[in-house]
């Protein structure tokens, strides 16, 4: 079975300082993990995706995430953080093993400071 | 750019009625999905569907619960008889392929049980 933890459920930043947003997660597979972004009242987006090859990926909006095998980490970051950055943000494994379904982390609300 | 759509954005349904949440998934993708979150908790699997019939299916996804794709665009999910548990938001989600291609969702029906 898969499982997703996100170390702290509130985040804040000011802004203009880093984001960084922990996941680890346990998989008995090689792992593809995904970061989604919430916005209130709005679904799920996905911010960027590792399945293999090079293990820093890049996203939308400034975001990159980098996949550590041995730390089983997949920590999200932004260099600079803007009020739009403000959601909920939520990391998640796939399960190649069961349909490709998502196993999700209980998610981190980012919030940024002026 | 292509987006899930669901329907409605928010459903009230008295305890023991039957309620059809509809989703419409992007038109070239072939593998759907149903998620929910309950208030203040995980994203959680309910249902993947492939090539007309259910793929994989959690726990929670028991015998008050069916998926249909009716026609060639909508993917419903019915609850046969409401609980007040059912209550949450369902996101539905759909991809063109299963594994490296990242699932696409939409921005949930929010269903309330009275």
């Amino acid at each position: 079975a898969q499982s997703v933890t996100q170390l702290g459920s509130h985040v804040s930043v000011s802004e203009g300082a880093l984001v960084l947003l922990r996941c680890n997660y346990s998989s008995s597979v090689p792992p593809y993990l995904f970061w989604y972004v919430q916005y209130p009242n709005q679904g799920l987006q996905l911010l960027l995706k590792y399945t293999t090859g090079a293990t820093l990926v890049k996203g939308i909006n400034g975001f990159e995430a980098e996949f550590k095998k041995s730390e089983t980490s997949f920590h999200l970051t932004k260099p600079s953080a803007h009020m739009s950055d403000a959601a909920e943000y939520f990391c998640a494994v796939s399960d190649r093993n069961a349909g490709n379904m998502l196993t999700f982390g209980g998610g981190t609300r980012l919030m940024v400071k002026p | 750019e292509p987006e899930v759509t669901q329907t409605p954005s928010h459903q009230v349904t008295q305890m023991g009625q039957e309620v059809i949440l509809r989703c419409v998934p992007i038109s070239n993708h072939l593998y759907f999905y149903w998620y929910r979150q309950i208030l203040g908790q995980k994203v959680e699997f309910l249902v993947s569907f492939y090539n007309n019939e259910i793929s994989e299916k959690s726990e929670i996804f028991d015998d008050q619960f069916s998926v249909e794709r009716p026609d060639g665009s909508n993917f419903t999910l019915k609850i046969r008889s409401t609980k007040l548990e059912d209550s949450a938001m369902y996101f539905c989600a759909s991809t063109e392929g299963q594994f490296l291609a990242p699932q696409h969702f939409g921005d949930g029906t929010r269903l309330s049980i009275l």
